[in-house]
């Protein structure tokens, strides 16, 4: 399979718990993103890799979220001290940056991390 | 102020029938804009994009910009049962920041 993976893709804690989700995007992909979704919203954008530089982080991502991609490869995403409102959909998707036009950057999802905070 | 704007629905047509999806977004600067489908329990896949103003076609699939009305469409011909989904609206903005609207959950009835 040489789509994106995540792992878990279940995962229930208990608040204040800190969690760690993977996701390994399509090997020759050097752009990757998260995304947290909760029921009947569209996903929110967390943060974004070009290689292992993180180049962007979404203002309304607290100090317990941390992602990292140290090669520039697989990603983690750490949440610390989980709370209930944590409890989402997180979504991982990788790109290829395009040389030429690249009006577009076509992202591929993987399943998807359900977190579950009891 | 949301980002990206759609009617959540649902929105629910027989089968065959044409359906009619329509996304408006904010920032005047975005360049690029997208289509996904998402079954209930997976993940978005992409559908179609488009960056260019007027009618992009893609077998059942028609998308349609209107830059200075900020308005994005998607019409699915002949829609069928399997064409039941939610659909989003993604633009994509600043620093390849992708703002996804909430979504339209389409029923198509047999």
């Amino acid at each position: 399979d040489t789509g994106v993976s995540q792992d878990p893709r279940h995962k229930i804690t208990k608040r204040g718990q800190n969690v760690t989700f993977r996701c390994d995007p399509i090997s020759e992909h050097n752009r990757l993103y998260w995304y947290r979704q909760t029921l009947g919203q569209g996903p929110e954008f967390l943060t974004y890799f070009q290689n292992e530089a993180q180049l962007e982080k979404s203002r309304l991502l607290s100090d317990r979220f941390s992602a990292e991609r140290p090669k520039g490869s697989f990603s983690t995403l750490e949440i610390q001290r989980t709370e209930q409102g944590d409890s989402a959909m997180y979504l991982c998707a990788s790109s290829l940056r395009a040389s030429g036009l690249a009006a577009y950057n076509e992202q591929f999802f993987g399943p998807g991390t359900r977190l579950t905070v009891l | 102020q949301k980002e990206v704007e759609q009617n959540s629905g649902p929105l629910s047509v027989p089968e065959g029938a044409i359906a009619s999806l329509n996304c408006t977004y904010s920032d005047r600067g975005s360049q690029s804009f997208f289509w996904y489908r998402q079954y209930s329990g997976k993940s978005p896949e992409l559908i179609m994009f488009i960056y260019s103003n007027g009618d992009k076609e893609d077998g059942r699939f028609t998308a349609q910009l209107n830059k200075a009305s900020q308005y994005v469409s998607l019409l699915i011909r002949d829609s069928q049962p399997s064409d039941s989904a939610t659909y989003l609206c993604a633009v994509k903005g600043d620093f390849n920041k992708f703002y996804f609207g909430s979504g339209t959950k389409l029923n198509v009835k047999p």
